[in-house]
């Protein structure tokens, strides 16, 4: 089944204590992406790859790194966690020509 | 700056009849249009899509329309049934600078379809 899969889903965390949130997509895509859902604000980008190493600022990237070693992969980092950090996390994947098939989500409170 | 908004956040409608939900975007450069669905502890999931070179797309009970000289699309859906009743977003993106890349989404609307 092709999917974007995220892990953990859940996850709580304390302030300042580094975590990666896991994604990996079985479809080849290109473009990988992570985003943020805050209550008012929608889905806000926060880093973008449009291939293996090439890696973009969305709008929102202070406070977290990403890597693109391998086109299945897309691992969001968080160096040090606060609490303007709590959020629902997706990460989704995308070919040209198509939108983008998000994962299911990741449930993130820092405390 | 909030560059695509949608400013009903929710909606209530009764099965069978239209759902109409709007979006309006600033950015010019915005030449790819997309509607996304979310149901809760799902991810958003693809719905209708269309470029600004058309002014309509239509998918089985959803239509999407574009009046670019407004800078403003719209959702039909008709009819409405239970099912729909989710988190609806619009996201736009300029397809000529990033490829497609960088999604812009925005708040989103609570559809509510009542039986």
């Amino acid at each position: 089944e092709a999917q974007v899969t995220q892990n953990p889903r859940y996850l709580i965390t304390v302030t300042g204590k580094k975590l990666t949130v896991t994604c990996s997509q079985n479809m080849n895509h290109e473009y990988m992406s992570w985003y943020r859902q805050d209550p008012g604000l929608g889905l806000r980008q926060i880093y973008y790859s449009m291939n293996v190493e090439v890696t973009d600022k969305g709008d929102v990237p202070e406070g977290y790194k990403v890597s693109r070693k391998e086109k299945r992969n897309f691992p969001l980092i968080l160096e040090s966690p606060s609490p303007n950090q709590t959020s629902l996390y997706f990460c989704a994947s995308r070919t040209q020509g198509f939108g983008y098939t998000f994962g299911s989500g990741t449930r993130l409170t820092v405390v | 700056d909030q560059q695509v908004k949608q400013n009903s956040p929710s909606l209530s409608v009764q099965e069978g009849r239209i759902s109409i939900l709007n979006c309006d975007y600033t950015n010019s450069m915005f030449d790819y249009f997309l509607w996304y669905k979310k149901y809760p502890a799902e991810g958003p999931t693809f719905l209708i899509s269309i470029s600004s070179i058309k002014d309509k797309n239509e998918d089985g009970r959803f239509t999407v329309f574009l009046n670019k000289s407004a800078k403003h699309l719209s959702l039909h859906i008709v009819p409405s049934q239970p099912g729909d009743s989710a988190v609806y977003f619009c996201a736009a993106s300029a397809l000529q600078e990033t490829s497609g890349s960088r999604l812009t989404f925005g708040e989103g609307t609570q559809l509510t379809v009542n039986p």
